[in-house]
Formats: C-alpha cells, sequence, structure tokens
C-alpha cells in the first residue's frame, strides 16, 4: 500500500542549482498536485495535472515546472533554486472525474527542501 | 477567492481535556466540500473527514466529532478526552475549483492549529 511516494525526503540545494522532485502513485488517480507548505502559511498550490498530457498553475507557480510523464508521475522542477524556495514539498492525488471535488487528496510524505 | 480561517494558532491541553478547533471559510459556491486533515510530528498529512454542503448533520468518530453549520460558515472539530496522541498539526480544507472547465479542484487550506496535549 505505497500511495503516494515522493522522492527524495530531504535536500539540500546551493543557491543557482537546479534539481527535480518526484512523485509516484499507485491508485490510479488522474489528478495530481504540487503543494509548498511554509511555516504558518498552510499549504499553497503550486502546480496541479487533471490527466496525463495537461498541467495547470496553481497559486504560487512562479520559479518551478512540471512535467506528468504519465498516469502515475507527476515531477517539480526547480531550474535554478533560490533561498525563497526553502520549504517543505507536498504531492498530492486524488480521483478524476469528480464533479464537485469530493474526494480526498491522498499525500505523500513531503520533501524537505533547503536551499542555502 | 475561497478562504479558510483557522484563528487558533496553538493549542495547548492536559490529557483527557476535551478540545474544540475553530474553521470558518469563505465561498460564493453553493456546492462545496470541507475537510479536516492532521499533520503529526512526523510530518504526513492525513486525511480526517469530509463534508458535503448539503449535509449539515453533525459526524462523530470515535472521540472525534465536526459540528458544520453552514449559517456561520463553519465546520469545528471537536477531540474527546485528548490523548498525547493526538497532538499534532490541524488543517482545515475547502475543496474549490480551478481551471476553466469547471471540472478540476485544490484545496484551500487554512494555516493550521498546533494542537499541543500534554500528559
Amino acid at each position: 500500500n505505497a500511495g503516494v511516494t515522493q522522492t527524495p525526503k530531504f535536500q539540500v540545494l546551493k543557491t543557482g542549482q537546479s534539481m527535480t522532485l518526484q512523485c509516484a502513485q499507485d491508485m490510479n488517480h488522474n489528478s495530481m498536485y504540487w503543494y509548498r507548505q511554509d511555516p504558518g502559511m498552510g499549504l499553497r498550490l503550486i502546480y496541479y495535472s487533471a490527466s496525463e498530457g495537461t498541467t495547470d498553475k496553481g497559486e504560487v507557480p512562479n520559479g518551478y515546472n512540471v512535467s506528468r510523464l504519465n498516469k502515475r508521475e507527476f515531477s517539480l522542477r526547480l531550474e535554478s533554486a533560490a533561498p525563497s524556495q526553502t520549504s517543505v514539498y507536498f504531492c498530492a492525488s486524488t480521483e478524476s472525474e469528480v464533479r464537485w471535488g469530493d474526494q480526498p487528496q491522498h499525500f505523500g510524505d513531503g520533501t524537505r527542501l533547503s536551499i542555502l | 477567492a475561497q478562504k479558510v480561517t483557522q484563528a487558533q494558532t496553538e493549542i495547548s491541553v492536559v490529557e483527557k481535556e476535551d478540545v474544540t478547533l475553530d474553521c470558518v471559510y469563505e465561498t460564493r459556491d453553493t456546492t462545496y466540500y470541507l475537510f479536516w486533515y492532521k499533520q503529526p510530528p512526523s510530518g504526513e498529512l492525513v486525511f480526517l473527514i469530509r463534508r458535503n454542503s448539503f449535509d449539515e448533520q453533525n459526524e462523530i468518530s470515535g472521540r472525534y466529532s465536526w459540528n458544520f453549520q453552514k449559517s456561520t460558515s463553519s465546520f469545528n472539530f471537536t477531540i474527546t478526552a485528548s490523548q498525547v496522541v493526538d497532538s499534532a498539526v490541524y488543517f482545515c480544507a475547502l475543496s474549490e475549483a480551478v481551471g476553466s472547465g469547471g471540472s478540476n479542484y485544490k484545496l484551500t487550506f487554512g494555516k493550521g492549529t498546533l494542537l499541543t496535549v500534554n500528559p
């Protein structure tokens, strides 16, 4: 029962470096999401993908790119990391074809990213 | 835009006390869903409950209960006889449509309430 798997769990980068956060789900969900969690801010949506081959911006997309590689995988890329991107990143998935957003999102365990 | 407010930033109680976590939301939608998630110190997010806007019945699950009042736009969460294992950050969230098609949704989260249950 893996659910949503994120890798890596921890990462330290230097300003300007690039990296990709990986996310995979095994629940056959269509919709996938990337959130970031900052102290006192709750979770904020970065990007989402309603289905394979589609991606859309959320609240805070600047500085990020995403790829929906296939139905299972949704990656988040930081092209040139900045200290403001230090955060905990969560990937989530949910059943699609929902009409009223009634399905809970299932979250991965998060990736703690520090940018020096 | 929709908004979720959790006015209590931190709550500290002694074990066995009852505690209520407040959640107030704003939305223009007539149909919407509210959620509570728990984030223990280990960091993962655990889904607790979902409630739709048409169902104002209170829900009880063991020591947990939820009071949804549409008239006051509130969806409060009560833990009865709290235990140390209940110590966590609790998030209230509202499902919000995104994109132009109207069939995609994101969660708008409150900022969370840190609950500490002391032995």
